[in-house]
């Protein structure tokens, strides 16, 4: 079946770093792809739906040129938290859906827990 | 702006018993609806979709029912066993295609 896959799992580093995380779809291609954050004990919340070729959507509140989003192909989202700070640290967690196929669900990647010192 | 509220939201039960996970959405105009589960640390493993078109779906233990109309859908879990313990969220696909999550409930299955 569908599986989408994101890199790193989990990240450490130090305050001021910038890192980026990867979502890829592996055996179908999406031209939209959401990308979500969750703090501990909170259930996850949407930031930005990512466009193949064009411009990332935000949500409210979530800032544009602190989370970088890029979707260069049909397969590759990637996330950049731009100089991290200790409140960026949250579960990053990536989804995509095969558009060419009606009413499929969502599939998720695993996940990045991402730890700011 | 679709809300989903999940109730309840936690639950302790010994092994063995049925379940009922209830969850309501605002917004009625949904393409579909997910339950998922999700372990501590862990992402998000689908258990069941339901389409707008549908009532209800089953797989295995689980049988999700879905009142479109009502913006209702509840999870039920036969016989519920320790390894049922986890987080369990209710995911409703709406206008852009976004999946919107509620606060989930956090189940937990005493042996």
């Amino acid at each position: 079946g569908a599986v989408v896959s994101q890199h790193p799992s989990r990240v450490i580093c130090k305050s001021g770093t910038s890192v980026k995380i990867e979502c890829r779809s592996l055996d179908f291609q999406a031209t939209t792809m959401f990308w979500y954050r969750q703090f501990p004990k909170q259930s996850l919340m949407l930031m930005a739906t990512s466009n193949e070729g064009s411009k990332a959507t935000y949500e409210q509140g979530v800032e544009k040129d602190k989370f970088l989003i890029n979707h260069a192909s049909l397969t590759l989202s990637t996330l950049t938290v731009t100089s991290a700070h200790p409140e960026d640290s949250s579960f990053y967690i990536c989804s995509a859906r095969e558009w060419s196929v009606p009413n499929q669900p969502q599939h998720f990647g695993d996940g990045t827990r991402l730890s700011i010192l | 702006k679709q809300e989903v509220t999940q109730i309840p939201a936690a639950l302790s039960v010994p092994e063995g018993e049925n379940l009922v996970l209830n969850c309501s959405f605002t917004d009625s105009a949904i393409y579909n609806l997910q339950w998922f589960r999700q372990d501590p640390g862990k992402g998000l493993t689908s258990l069941l979709l339901i389409q707008s078109s549908q009532r209800e779906q089953t797989s295995g233990r689980l049988n999700a029912s879905l009142d479109k109309s009502s913006g209702r859908s509840t999870l039920y879990i036969a016989a519920s066993q320790p390894g049922d313990s986890a987080t369990y969220l209710c995911a409703p696909n709406t206008g852009g295609f976004k999946t919107i999550f509620g606060a989930g409930t956090r189940l937990f299955v005493k042996a």
